[in-house]
């Protein structure tokens, strides 16, 4: 079984100002992780993936991630936020075989100016 | 060109209806979902479908109940509608059934049961 933790509930940020979203998984087995990021009233789209290599991640909208096994974390940063970047942000996991991703309680970042 | 396309994007029914969502893809994938979010903004898996077969099965309500008409679309049944079926449902593809794959979402369906 696997699950995910995503650290905190609400991140407030000014504009310019760098973020990191926190996400921590657990896991009994290998397994693929993913960041999603949902717009207010839209699906979800994916920001990034860590399937195996080099385990800093670049993803769209400037965003990235790096894998860290021994800490299974899956910390989200980008250098500098846009007002645009107001959203949900979700870390998930999936599972190697039949793609079931699991996915955490999501993170709402809110830029102000 | 919408990739994913759910309808009813609103729903609003009666307890104890039985309603349908349907959803559509046009990217020409093999495996298609069914996502709940709830009121906190959870979202939890309950259906896969890949080329038509279910291969996930969540432990859900048989009160649910998905369809595949064709690898295209995936239909989500719901009799006997409760209160607690008042979710975003989200519709999602993806190229195949491997976890490697991203997975595409629509824009949801949004069901309040009064």
């Amino acid at each position: 079984a696997q699950s995910v933790t995503q650290l905190d509930s609400q991140v407030p940020v000014f504009e310019e100002a760098p973020v990191e979203l926190r996400c921590n998984y657990s896991s009994s087995v290998s397994v693929y992780l993913f960041w999603y990021v949902q717009y207010p009233n839209q699906g979800l789209q994916l920001l990034l993936k860590y399937l195996s290599g080099s385990t800093l991640v670049k993803g769209i909208n400037g965003f990235e991630a790096e894998f860290n096994k021994s800490q299974t974390s899956f910390h989200l940063r980008k250098p500098s936020v846009h007002i645009s970047d107001t959203a949900e942000y979700f870390c998930a996991v999936s599972d190697r075989s039949w793609g079931k991703l699991q996915f955490g309680a999501g993170t709402q970042v809110v830029v102000t100016p | 060109d919408t990739a994913v396309s759910q309808t009813p994007k609103y729903l609003v029914t009666q307890m104890g209806n039985d309603k349908s969502i349907k959803c559509e893809q046009n990217l020409g994938h093999d495996t298609m979902y069914w996502y709940k979010q709830d009121s906190k903004k959870f979202l939890k898996i309950m259906f896969s479908y890949n080329n038509k077969e279910l291969i996930i099965n969540e432990t859900v309500p048989n009160r649910f109940s998905p369809k595949s008409p064709d690898k295209a679309h995936l239909n989500l049944h719901i009799n006997s509608l409760e209160l607690g079926d008042s979710a975003v449902y989200f519709c999602a593809s993806s190229p195949g059934a491997s976890g490697t794959y991203e997975q595409y979402f629509g824009p949801g369906t949004r069901l309040t049961v009064t």
